[in-house]
């Protein structure tokens, strides 16, 4: 089935450890993003792709780390730089970044600090 | 700034009752409109997609309504279904070029059919 794997569907992570989230789409689609979602606040934007082997911050960058060497994957890695990571992590992409194109979102991942 | 406003925030109807959602929006320049299903900790699924010059779109029970000059748009549930209790957001995409970064998302309306 064609779509947007996300792995792991939880995870936890301890103090000053780094965790690497997995994003894998099969829709042959360029752009590809990462957003956050905390409870009753809107997706942010971490970071988003265009193209392979460029990617550019969002909102809420600081923290996270992106790498876009595949067009099919996009890795996001939560460092110990971010503060407060526990939150759920929804991986997206489009066939473009253009305004017009249907965002398709996976089924998250959920990341908790312990 | 740019900002999505969702209205209610929370919402309980009985099964097979119709309902309304809103959202108002002061995104500039627009783009479109998108409203998004979100099961509980799931990814959004889209439901309609609108742009300036439509006013009305359908997709079976769900239709959607844009006002680009009051800004505001709605999304009516017909003949609701226990299936439907999921959280509705709002995205507008606006700004220079639109894009990845021109998307500005509402806080969603967690809506709960009860039976």
């Amino acid at each position: 089935d064609g779509g947007i794997t996300q792995s792991p569907k939880y995870l936890f992570r301890k103090e000053g450890q780094n965790v690497t989230l997995s994003c894998e789409q099969n829709l042959n689609h360029d752009a590809m993003y990462w957003y956050r979602q905390d409870p009753g606040q809107g997706l942010r934007l971490i970071y988003y792709s265009q193209i392979v082997n460029d990617f550019q911050k969002g909102d809420i960058a600081e923290g996270y780390s992106v790498s876009r060497e595949k067009k099919e994957s996009f890795p996001l890695t939560v460092t110990s730089a971010q503060k407060n990571p526990t939150a759920f992590y929804l991986c997206a992409s489009s066939i473009g970044a253009r305004s017009g194109n249907t965002i398709y979102f996976g089924e998250g991942s959920w990341l908790t600090v312990v | 700034k740019n900002q999505v406003e969702q209205s209610p925030q929370s919402l309980i109807i009985l099964e097979g009752k119709n309902c309304t959602l809103q959202c108002n929006y002061t995104v500039s320049p627009f783009s479109n409109l998108r409203w998004y299903k979100q099961d509980t900790g799931r990814g959004p699924v889209s439901l309609t997609i609108m742009t300036f010059s439509e006013n009305t779109k359908s997709n079976g029970r769900y239709t959607a309504t844009l006002d680009a000059d009051t800004k505001q748009s709605s999304l009516h549930i017909t003949a609701s279904q226990l299936s439907d209790s999921a959280s509705y957001i709002c995205v507008v995409t606006g700004g220079a070029g639109g894009g990845a970064d021109g998307l500005t998302f509402g806080k969603g309306t967690h809506l709960i059919i009860q039976p």
